[in-house]
């Protein structure tokens, strides 16, 4: 089992549509979750950080975590064509310094 | 915002042959990574580094590969025999502390030919 799964995409939506992007990861050891976007040929731009089950809120961008499920997600709202790009989610147990990534959603939002 | 920024951001090298990527972290961070991404793949980590030691390294990182942090500011990865295997966007990441997120400047794109 991989340590961190999320769909590779791509997920194409119009502008203007709320967008959810979704990692599971497998180690209850993972305590912290961080969203990152990457847009090509760059290198990763945090978006996201949060520590405790719920959800954080940034502007547009609402991240959730269900320890219990093992389940993260980020929610875009407005979603607006410079939200193009891929998703990152990244865990780390906070005593190890191993950042751990998904693969990476690529999403695409038109006009 | 103070960033990581990274050189060069493209290296072009013989296979057999040295390189060194050169990062600058963040100047009040105290933890350096260096992660690679293979085209298409994943993002994966290479090596952590604190307190001028190696402090966590996964089985890419063999004896091909070293890091140093030869003064105040800079910290550098080398890899001293290239394969072309070793193709790939490098990207240095520092952080404030462990429980702390990392910040990733854009890359040096290694191409060994």
């Amino acid at each position: 089992q991989k340590e961190v799964e999320q769909d590779p995409g791509p997920l194409s939506v119009p502008e203007g549509a709320i967008v959810s992007l979704n990692c599971t990861y497998s180690n209850s050891a993972f305590q912290y979750f961080m969203w990152y976007r990457q847009y090509s040929r760059k290198g990763p731009e945090l978006l996201m950080y949060t520590y405790s089950s719920g959800n954080k809120e940034d502007g547009r961008f609402t991240a959730q975590v269900d320890k219990s499920s093992k389940y993260i997600s980020l929610f875009i709202r407005d979603s607006q064509p410079s939200d193009s790009a891929t998703y990152l989610c990244a865990v780390y147990t906070g005593t190890a310094s191993k950042l751990t990534f998904g693969t990476g959603t690529r999403l695409q939002v038109t006009l | 915002e103070p960033e990581v920024t990274q050189t060069p951001s493209h290296q072009v090298t013989q296979m057999g042959q040295e390189v060194i990527l050169r990062c600058v972290p963040i100047s009040n961070h105290l933890y350096f990574y260096w992660y690679r991404q293979i085209l298409g793949q994943k993002v994966e980590f290479l090596v952590s580094f604190y307190n001028n030691e190696i402090s966590e390294k996964s089985e890419i990182f063999d004896d091909q590969f070293s890091v140093e942090r030869p003064d105040g500011s800079n910290f550098t990865l080398k890899i001293r025999s290239t394969k072309l295997e070793d193709s790939a966007m490098y990207f240095c990441a520092s952080s404030g502390g462990l429980d702390s997120p990392l910040h990733f400047g854009n890359g040096t794109r290694l191409t060994v030919t």
